[in-house]
């Protein structure tokens, strides 16, 4: 069964702390991708990942194909940073549908 | 703002009752997906569109459920004699077919049924 699974479920932060939200998925997926998602529903997509390293601002995705595992990591984290995260899985074979983790709920105090 | 539009935003219906959806994709986007959240839980899929054809269909989209996009452009998911179960929030997104296949997430539109 293709799943993806998250930890933690939720995470709260002091502002300026490093953060790292974890994702774990079954074998023979083609891209991974974190999303944001706001209060009120409104969904961004942060990276799409297949192999490597990626960095955008404070925001960095490292996925590990041996392992079947993938990390966000926010450094010198913000109040604004506060959202859920999570981690889909496009599984080879399919259209293209993101099977999704159940996601992270963070938030980062002042 | 993604690009990709959904209305109504909010639904409140009775149980029983029809309810249908609209989703506007990104215009150059040939690829549409519905989703559905309930609270607490990730998305889960449920229908996909390349240009007009609906490709697949998950489990969940039961006979109740309908989608179609008609020109390949807009698409409506409609539900037919909602049942409280069916409270949830309702994601459209599109994408181009590409390696990278990026999905933009429309702001989605809430359904509580009562």
């Amino acid at each position: 069964k293709n799943e993806v699974e998250q930890s933690p479920q939720n995470l709260t932060a002091q502002e300026g702390e490093f953060i790292t939200i974890n994702c774990s998925y079954s074998v023979g997926i083609s891209a991974l991708h974190w999303l944001q998602q706001h209060p009120g529903g409104g969904i961004v997509s942060l990276f799409m990942l297949s192999s490597g390293k990626k960095k955008h601002g404070r925001l960095i995705a490292t996925i590990n194909i041996q392992e079947k595992h993938s990390s966000l990591h926010i450094t010198a984290s913000h109040p604004r940073d506060s959202a859920v995260y999570i981690c889909a899985a496009i599984y080879g074979g399919s259209q293209g549908n993101l099977i999704f983790g159940k996601g992270t709920k963070l938030s980062v105090k002042p | 703002d993604t690009g990709v539009s959904q209305n109504p935003r909010h639904k409140i219906t009775k149980r029983g009752q029809n309810v249908t959806f609209r989703c506007d994709p990104i215009s150059e986007h040939n690829r549409l997906y519905w989703y559905r959240q309930t609270l607490g839980q990730g998305p889960e899929f449920l229908t996909y569109f390349q240009n007009e054809a609906q490709l697949e269909k998950s489990r969940l989209l039961s006979d109740r459920f309908s989608a179609e996009r008609p020109k390949g452009s807009f698409s409506t998911l409609e539900i037919q004699r909602t049942e409280q179960g069916d409270s949830a929030m309702y994601l459209c997104a599109s994408s181009l077919a590409s390696r990278s296949n990026t999905q933009y997430f429309g702001p989605g539109t809430r359904l509580t049924v009562l």
